[in-house]
């Protein structure tokens, strides 16, 4: 059974705090994935990770890094948490681009920083 | 850059109905498409996948079509049971390899 598990379903930080949400899969997947969904936006992809310590860019980077050292691991963290990054917190991860592979989604942390 | 809407929004239907979920995107090249659902406040769950050079795939009582060249997709599900009651959302791969979703359309099966 496939799976990709985020380190916590709620976490509540103070504005200021640097957080970090972790992401494993055991599927050996080269393509990991940190989206943030919000009512009325729907999912926006923050960064995504092609290999180990390659990441790019996604629509909206800004208040955030990342991290693969390892394959199967993809940390989002957020180096000053503001209130407008209260939200819920989706990772994914996939096999090779062009391969038939399905994206697979961990069970997501709704992350509220007060 | 690439767009993907969904229509409608949200739909209600009662038990045993056969619906239909629609999906379009703005850029035909794409390797793939994914069809997923999601129940409050949880992770998404893979539904369907259909290839760039397949026309559709079905699963149960599911069923996903696919017309590259006209930018749609389409989720058929029938004789639908309160079970079914999720958001449901596409979500397509374009050759930038990240998968960009449509909004989704929150259904609800009444008994």
């Amino acid at each position: 059974d496939v799976k990709v598990t985020q380190s916590s379903r709620y976490l509540v930080k103070r504005t200021g705090e640097k957080v970090f949400l972790e992401c494993v899969q055991d599927m050996d997947h080269e393509n990991m994935f940190w989206y943030r969904q919000d009512p009325g936006l729907g999912l926006r992809l923050i960064y995504f990770s092609y290999d180990v310590k390659m990441k790019e860019k996604g629509d909206i980077p800004e208040g955030y890094s990342v991290s693969r050292e390892k394959k199967e691991r993809f940390s989002l963290i957020l180096e000053s948490a503001s209130t407008n990054q209260t939200s819920m917190y989706l990772c994914a991860s996939r096999g090779p681009t062009g391969a038939v592979t399905e994206a697979f989604f961990g069970q997501g942390t709704r992350l509220t920083v007060v | 850059k690439q767009e993907v809407t969904q229509i409608p929004a949200a739909l209600s239907v009662p038990e045993g109905e056969n619906l239909v979920l629609n999906c379009s995107f703005t850029d035909s090249a794409i390797y793939n498409l994914q069809w997923f659902r999601q129940d409050p406040g949880k992770g998404l769950t893979s539904l369907l996948l259909i290839q760039s050079s397949q026309r559709e795939q079905t699963s149960g009582r599911l069923n996903a079509s696919l017309d590259k060249s006209s930018g749609r997709s389409t989720l058929y599900i029938a004789a639908s049971q309160p079970g079914d009651s999720a958001t449901y959302l596409c979500a397509v791969t374009g050759t930038a390899s990240k998968l960009t979703f449509g909004t989704g359309t929150r259904l609800q099966v009444t008994l």
